[in-house]
């Protein structure tokens, strides 16, 4: 079992939509949890980091930890056409990341 | 942006080839990251640095070696390129762990 699992994809919506991204964990120990975003062609770039368990909102994202079912979320309102990219989660530990395999989400106007 | 560039950006080359992939940065940062993205496989750790001459092996370094001799400079070798090499390699730099910033971006192929 990967130590990081993500919805793969990909997952195409209309502009406007809520789109739900998805990752489970198998370690209890994680304390930290990032969201990247990837356009094409073009390197990760972090977008939301957030510490043990709860919501973590910025701007149209919300990062969701459930550290009791080892789940993580990233949730987009209002999508835009720009928020199409690669979203991969990510659990720093020891000085190293484990990454999900990224979930590609094109938002249609 | 952080501080980070690699070279080359694109590079072809022959079946047992030796090749190097430089990546550098400004930001004096203590971790420096090599990793390899292919479809399907998402992000692959192949070597990472905590420090100058203090490496690791990652989840794929069969075939590759690194070497850090200072803190801004980061070099992955790949002593024989095979097939299965071709790819697109990541350098990412971190202060303390956490946060990773990534280059631009290496991609390799070998015919």
């Amino acid at each position: 079992q990967k130590e990081v699992e993500q919805d793969p994809g990909p997952l195409s919506v209309p502009e406007g939509a809520i789109v739900s991204l998805n990752c489970t964990y198998s370690n209890s120990a994680f304390q930290y949890f990032m969201w990247y975003r990837q356009y094409s062609r073009k390197g990760p770039e972090l977008l939301m980091y957030t510490y043990s368990s709860g919501n973590k909102e910025d701007g149209r994202f919300t990062a969701q930890v459930d550290k009791s079912s080892k789940y993580i979320s990233l949730f987009i309102r209002d999508s835009q056409p720009s928020d199409s990219a690669t979203y991969l989660c990510a659990i720093p530990d020891a000085g190293k990341s484990t990454f999900g395999d990224g979930t590609t989400l094109t938002v249609k106007p | 942006d952080a501080g980070i560039t690699q070279s080359p950006r694109h590079k072809v080359t022959e079946t047992g080839t030796p090749v190097t992939l430089r990546c550098h940065q400004t930001e004096n940062h203590r971790y420096m990251y090599w990793y390899r993205q292919d479809p399907g496989h998402g992000l692959r750790l192949i070597h990472y640095s905590y420090g100058v001459k203090d490496t690791d092996k990652g989840e794929v370094s069969d075939g590759y070696s690194v070497s850090r001799s200072k803190t801004e400079d980061f070099l992955l070798t790949l002593e024989s390129a095979t097939s299965s090499q071709t790819s697109v390699y990541f350098c990412a730099i971190s202060e303390n762990g956490g946060e990773q910033f990534f280059g631009p971006g290496t991609r390799l192929t070998v015919l």
